[in-house]
């Protein structure tokens, strides 16, 4: 079965402090996708990022960037220089790569509050 | 491109009544579309798995007579509550895959709030 852990339920920082959202995953699949999504109060699910299994290559996006770890099974994402409009629930999730139906399986969510 | 809507966005109904909730996808054909329920500071949960021209599959747990859900054509999956009650109050969420995504990129809809009083 598959499984997205994020331990991290509710975090506080003041404006301009960096960041991390820990993301745990299992999965038996030997291929899979994983994704971190940003839910804002409107509800709305707002993409950040996908990556694939085979690519273990760190991303850096704006100041957002992504370690992906599969030795430790860890998808963690951190923000650089927090801003207020940063503050949302952010959801790490994982599906499996399939012909067909893919469902993902989301974490928790981290509940974010930036602080000016 | 890739754009999924959902109608209505918010709903408000009694206790008893039926509810329609509408996913389309707008610029691409989905042979399958996915509706999650996230209730109120918790995650986003499957609830069923919606296959176009066939029966929906659904997860553990969710009762499929009180959770119709009809894929009529490539671009529209529908979700109705029947028999609403307070309990299932909730904020739903489809999904759906292109047809031509080598990828099985899903994409989301902005969701439906339903209040039930």
């Amino acid at each position: 079965a598959q499984k997205v852990t994020q331990a991290q339920t509710e975090i506080s920082v003041v404006e301009k402090e960096d960041v991390t959202l820990d993301c745990v995953y299992e999965t038996r699949d030997t291929t899979y996708y994983l994704f971190w999504y940003k839910q804002p109060p409107s509800g709305e699910l707002v993409f950040l990022i996908r990556r694939n299994s085979f690519d273990e290559q760190n991303e850096i996006s704006g100041r957002y960037s992504w370690n992906f770890q599969k030795s430790t099974s860890s998808f963690n994402f951190t923000i650089t220089a927090s801003q207020v409009v940063d503050s949302a629930v952010y959801f790490c999730a994982l599906s499996g790569i399939k012909e067909g139906n893919t469902p993902l399986v989301f974490g928790k969510g981290t509940r974010l509050s930036v602080i000016a | 491109g890739a754009v999924v809507s959902q109608h209505p966005s918010r709903v408000i109904c009694k206790s008893g009544t039926s509810v329609k909730i509408e996913c389309r996808s707008l610029d691409f054909q989905a042979t399958t579309m996915f509706w999650y329920r996230q209730f109120p500071k918790q995650s986003l949960m499957l609830m069923a798995t919606s296959n176009e021209g066939s029966k929906a599959t659904y997860e553990q747990g969710v009762e499929k007579d009180k959770f119709l859900i009809n894929h009529a054509s490539l671009t529209l999956s529908t979700l109705t509550v029947t028999s609403a009650h307070p309990e299932d109050s909730s904020f739903y969420i489809c999904s759906a895959i292109p047809v031509t995504s080598g990828t099985y990129e899903q994409y989301f809809g902005p969701g439906t709030r339903l209040t039930v009083t």
